[in-house]
């Protein structure tokens, strides 16, 4: 089975401009999430999707948003890059809401 | 959220010993946590959850001890292994306020196994 895939593995952007960032969950799992990692530091959680719908948002601006598609896979769009945006994008899926999430490789942003 | 340092509490062991891994949870009403186990240029990679009705719960070489009173989570690792080394997290799935649902990381501790 294969289990959660995230696309690109790297992305380098310059101040200012956007990124997407894709995911596609476990088969079967509705539930995704995405988390920031910047370097050397925890998982800060950013978005929550279940069943097409935002559920939960962490604390960041609003220039982070994203979306889930009918397939359960989902989108991470970040706008007018910064350079403190620079972290790796993990994505993460689960049958049960908040229960065992299950990590992809994550994406590593770099914000030049 | 939380902020974290740069300098991860590390802990080191040599191989064939037992590690213990503590972390601290933030909210008496988190009813899930788990650990988690990251090696370098990875992902997260679920190791074992228990859920707040239960004190001890154990999986093969790994045991998960909870204490509710002083809001205190443990990760036992049996015969550490050099394939053990990673940085550990644990998360607490804590259903209150803004953070309705979704699992809250802690700061994370390195292992380092010495053959």
């Amino acid at each position: 089975e294969a289990g959660v895939t995230q696309s690109p593995t790297h992305l380098i952007k310059t101040r200012g401009q956007q990124a997407t960032l894709r995911c596609s969950p476990i088969s079967g799992h509705t539930s995704v999430y995405w988390y920031q990692q910047a370097l050397g530091l925890g998982l800060q959680f950013l978005l929550w999707y279940d069943e097409g719908e935002e559920r939960n948002r962490g604390n960041f601006p609003p220039r982070f948003s994203g979306r889930q598609f009918p397939n359960y896979s989902s989108e991470l769009n970040v706008n007018a890059l910064e350079l403190e945006d620079s972290a790796l994008y993990l994505c993460a899926s689960s049958l049960v809401s908040n229960e065992k999430l299950f990590f992809g490789s994550g994406t590593q942003l770099s914000v030049l | 959220g939380e902020s974290v340092g740069l300098h991860l509490p590390t802990l080191s062991v040599q191989e064939g010993d037992n590690s213990i891994i503590n972390c601290a949870y933030s909210n008496s009403a988190s009813d899930y946590f788990i650990w988690y186990k990251q090696e370098s240029g990875k992902g997260p990679q679920f190791i074992i959850d228990i859920r707040s009705n239960m004190d001890k719960r154990q999986g093969q070489r790994v045991t998960v001890l909870l204490n509710k009173t002083v809001k205190h989570l443990s990760l036992q690792i049996a015969a550490t292994q050099p394939g053990d080394s990673a940085v550990y997290f644990c998360a607490e799935n804590a259903n209150y306020g803004g953070s309705q649902g979704n699992l809250i990381f802690g700061k994370g501790t390195k292992l380092s196994v010495k053959p």
